[in-house]
């Protein structure tokens, strides 16, 4: 089974500034996908990027970026420019085929 | 496309009694998933539909808990005799094609389960 570890259970940043959420997995799998889910208070998990582990290059959305070193089975995921809308639980996601495995989330603060 | 719909948003029930929460998957997905999280947890994987049939039933779905989805259109899960360990969200998500994490895996916003 899959496990997937998000070491911080909370983390605090200043409106503007930059704060990254680390995240481990373990698997033995070779083609597999990776993602970081924000969930808000309202409940609804959303997307907020994916990684496929068979790409080298780190995706990024927007202000939202990712450091994926796959020997490390590492995936951490950067917040640029913080805003008070950011605030929520981060969650990061290991798929394959069609389940996803859930870390314990990050709950992000945002201080105006 | 309005997105998943779970219905209801939140459900108080006495100890012993059943429920049945439903939902409604994006029109064109062909997969469905029941997820469980308890308060300050992540979200855990309890079974799977691809059309009508269902694939997969995690060990954390006992034997108190049933999922259906006839003619590959909503779902229902059901809990029978619930206990107070059952209180949790209820999360559903639905995606389409053969690689579900290709087309995008949409989450509802959840059914809120109280056993008092």
């Amino acid at each position: 089974a899959q496990t997937v570890t998000q070491s911080q259970p909370e983390m605090s940043v200043q409106e503007a500034e930059t704060v990254t959420l680390s995240c481990t997995y373990d698997t033995s799998e070779s083609d597999y996908y990776l993602f970081w889910y924000k969930q808000p208070p309202s409940r609804q998990m959303i997307l907020v990027i994916r990684q496929e582990a068979y790409k080298q290059q780190n995706a990024t959305e927007n202000r939202f970026s990712v450091n994926f070193q796959k020997a490390a089975k590492s995936f951490s995921l950067k917040i640029s420019d913080s805003q008070l809308g950011d605030a929520a639980m981060y969650f990061c996601a290991y798929g394959n085929d069609y389940k996803l495995s859930f870390g314990a989330g990050t709950t992000v603060t945002v201080r105006a | 496309d309005t997105g998943v719909s779970q219905d209801p948003r939140h459900k108080i029930t006495k100890r012993g009694q059943n429920v049945t929460f439903r939902c409604d998957p994006i029109s064109e997905h062909n997969r469905l998933y029941w997820y469980r999280q308890t308060l300050g947890q992540g979200p855990e994987f309890l079974t799977y539909f691809q059309n009508e049939a269902q694939l997969e039933k995690s060990r954390l779905l006992s034997d108190r808990f049933s999922a259906e989805r006839p003619k590959g259109s909503f779902s229902t899960l059901e809990i029978q005799r619930t206990e107070q360990g059952d209180s949790a969200m209820y999360l559903c998500a639905s995606s389409r094609g053969q690689t579900s994490f290709n087309y995008g895996y949409t989450f509802g916003s959840g059914t809120r389960l109280t056993v008092v």
